[in-house]
């Protein structure tokens, strides 16, 4: 069962900042089905980014991702006031099927 | 615009059963990937369960055996079927379609809580 860890738990920044957040996988994992959401309180989660660097129709290009194998990364050059929610990644892989990480949230310092 | 919503959601007795609905607007379900992704109070995602356009159906460990995911194509609906429900089911249940090509969720419900009283 694959596993995936973000990191950190929390992350504070201010707007204008730039933004990482790591997605670690128990194995090497296809970056091809590798997504991340964006998680506002009280919303259902939005697609940002999927096959690991693949912007969803109408995300900003602020949005990036980036990764392989085990390690891939979800980057916000520049952070806007509306940025500050929760972000999942997510893979797909035929045993697991759907798994999600456990969230990292970016709230304004 | 693509548009799904949920509905079905409630407080229910541990033990009980409830049936979920998921309407869906602008694409055809039956032609699509379908699931069902659950957040408990605070916590985090957790996929349940998924149909696939070709009829075949996956279940998530945790309520497999228990829950049961369909449509109905006349309807354009997904339902989800939650029998011998437990208080750890408590949570907002989202449909979503799923995209194929690269298994992500592209679209989402706005959510259906379900709550069970232990």
């Amino acid at each position: 069962e694959i596993v995936l860890t973000q990191s950190p738990g929390t992350l504070s920044l201010s707007p204008g900042e730039r933004a990482t957040l790591s997605c670690r996988a128990s194995q090497s994992v296809s970056s091809s089905y590798l997504s991340w959401y964006q998680q506002k309180p009280g919303q259902a989660p939005r697609l940002l980014i999927y096959g690991a660097s693949t912007r969803a129709t109408g995300i900003p290009d602020r949005f990036s991702g980036s990764g392989s194998g085990t390690d891939f990364t979800l980057t916000i050059s520049r952070l806007e006031p509306e940025d500050f929610a929760v972000y999942y990644c997510q893979h797909y892989d035929s045993s697991s099927m759907y798994t999600f990480g456990q969230g990292t949230k970016l709230e304004i310092k | 615009e693509v548009l799904l919503v949920e509905s079905g959601g409630g407080l229910i007795q541990r033990g009980g059963s409830l049936r979920l609905s998921c309407a869906a607007s602008e694409f055809i379900v039956s032609r699509n990937y379908m699931s069902w992704v659950r957040q408990a109070p605070g916590k985090g995602l957790e996929w349940v369960s998924i149909i696939y356009s070709g009829g075949s159906t996956f279940y998530a460990d945790s309520v497999k055996g228990r829950f049961t995911i369909s449509r109905d194509n006349s309807k354009n609906t997904l339902y989800l079927q939650m029998n011998s429900l437990r208080a750890e089911d408590t949570a907002i249940y989202y449909c979503a379609r799923v995209l194929p090509y690269n298994e992500n969720f592209d679209f989402w419900g706005q959510g259906t809580l379900v709550t069970v009283s232990s």
